[in-house]
């Protein structure tokens, strides 16, 4: 089985601030890391992944995570958080190999950045 | 995302009521996929499609079904609505690759309220 945590629910950091939000995973084997953005009223947009290679990803908006195989983790973060950045944050994961295609996701974690 | 749209956007219900969602995508992906969203939950997935012909069960297609039109077009029915089926419903999308994993591209969203 696999799973991801979410340990925040909620995090709060003011602008212009370094940004974190964290995220474990559990997988029997290497895993794909996303991690998705979902502002109100709205579906879930893609912001990075980790499939293999460099450990630091870079992707939209400024964001980055980095994937740590031996802590299990791939937390997201963001030099100098905006107000725009306010939104509810989700890492998922999947098992790499055949007949694994399910993603699974954490519970998210609601990032407010305030003015 | 203007590319995968879901109908209806807003459903109230009454339970033992049947009710149908619909999911259309203009980007010609051959995967597309049902979750819900309930609050401090995340996303679970309960059904997905690789093409046509191949319908997979999720982590929670108990009460529910789905039928694949098309390419472009994936549909959930709820046979029996009952009141903790109330949730936010997406549809996403995806493109298979033989190297890695693709992201998904989600929709807006289909608030469903059973009552």
């Amino acid at each position: 089985a696999q799973s991801v945590a979410q340990p925040e629910d909620q995090v709060n950091v003011a602008e212009g601030n370094p940004l974190t939000v964290k995220c474990t995973y559990s997988v029997s084997g290497n895993p794909y890391l996303f991690w998705y953005v979902q502002y109100p009223n709205r579906g879930l947009q893609f912001l990075l992944k980790y499939i293999t290679g460099d450990n630091l990803v870079k992707g939209s908006y400024g964001f980055e995570a980095e994937f740590n195989k031996s802590q299990t983790s791939f937390h997201l973060k963001k030099p100098s958080a905006l107000v725009s950045d306010s939104a509810l944050y989700f890492c998922a994961v999947r098992k790499i190999g055949a007949g694994s295609y399910q993603l699974t996701f954490g519970k998210g974690t609601k990032l407010s950045v305030i003015p | 995302d203007a590319d995968v749209t879901q109908t209806p956007r807003n459903r109230i219900t009454k339970t033992g009521k049947r009710i149908m969602l619909e999911c259309s995508q203009t980007k010609g992906h051959d995967r597309m996929y049902w979750y819900r969203q309930d609050p401090g939950l995340g996303l679970r997935l309960i059904y997905y499609s690789f093409d046509v012909k191949d319908i997979n069960k999720g982590e929670i297609s108990d009460g529910y079904s789905v039928s694949r039109q098309a390419q472009a077009k994936f549909s959930l029915s709820l046979e029996s609505a009952i009141p903790n089926q109330t949730a936010l419903y997406f549809c996403a999308t995806s493109d298979p690759t033989s190297g890695g994993e693709r992201e998904q591209y989600f929709g807006p969203g289909t608030r469903l309220t059973v009552t």
